[in-house]
């Protein structure tokens, strides 16, 4: 089975910089996902991490220490419309199922 | 990119009827399609794997004859919520796996938009 945490709610200011932090306990690894999703809309794509170390895709970059169960999303430079739940995902380590975290609700402030 | 539909985007329906949602895949052909609910403010529940020309797998707890579903072609898998009930009301999502052609860089899922689902 998988185990994924990951904060509730975060609120942050216009133009700073936000952290969601996650982590799991899984029997089986096979990469971790973060998505984002408006309320009412489905999740989008946002970064995957398999091996240690930063991804960066523009404004956010995803980070992954496998001995430490442990990821954050950073989001940079914020902007009202970064105002959504983020998702942590992991897959297993045989087929495709992802298991989702809870949830990050990150609300941009002006 | 990956394009998911799903039909109808919102239904309401009276207790003790069958609902069927669509999941089409537009632009591609996925072997491999799951099914989630997502009650509000809280993350997705996979529900259910659909595997194009072979029985669904159907995570622990959920009820298969209740919820059926039908991947009968490489593009379309159907979700058919069975003697609906108030209970059964939720937001239900489907995703399509897209293989490293799917140009992401890697094997992961591509989302429809959601069917909100209320059972008066």
């Amino acid at each position: 089975g998988q185990n994924i945490d990951q904060p509730t709610e975060m609120t942050a200011t216009e133009g700073a910089i936000v952290q969601i932090n996650c982590t799991y306990q899984t029997s089986g690894f096979n990469g971790l996902f973060w998505y984002q999703q408006h309320a009412g809309e489905a999740p989008t794509f946002l970064s995957y991490n398999v091996l240690d170390g930063l991804e960066e895709k523009g404004r956010f970059s995803s980070f992954l220490s496998r001995s430490k169960g442990y990821s954050y999303l950073l989001l940079k430079e914020l902007q009202m419309k970064d105002s959504a739940s983020y998702l942590c995902a992991v897959r297993e380590a045989a087929g495709n199922k992802l298991t989702f975290g809870g949830g990050t609700r990150v609300l941009v402030k002006p | 990119g990956a394009v998911v539909s799903q039909h109808p985007s919102r239904v309401i329906c009276k207790s003790g009827t069958s609902v069927k949602i669509e999941c089409r895949s537009l632009d591609f052909q996925a072997t491999t399609m799951f099914w989630y609910r997502q009650f509000p403010k809280q993350s997705l529940m996979l529900m259910a794997t659909s595997n194009e020309g072979s029985k669904a797998t159907y995570e622990q707890g959920v009820e298969k004859d209740k919820f059926l579903i039908n991947h009968a072609s490489l593009t379309l898998s159907t979700l058919t919520v069975t003697s609906a009930h108030p209970e059964d009301s939720s937001f239900y999502i489907c995703s399509a796996r897209v293989g490293l052609a799917g140009g992401q860089g890697t094997d992961t899922q591509y989302f429809g938009p959601g069917t909100r689902l209320t059972v008066l």
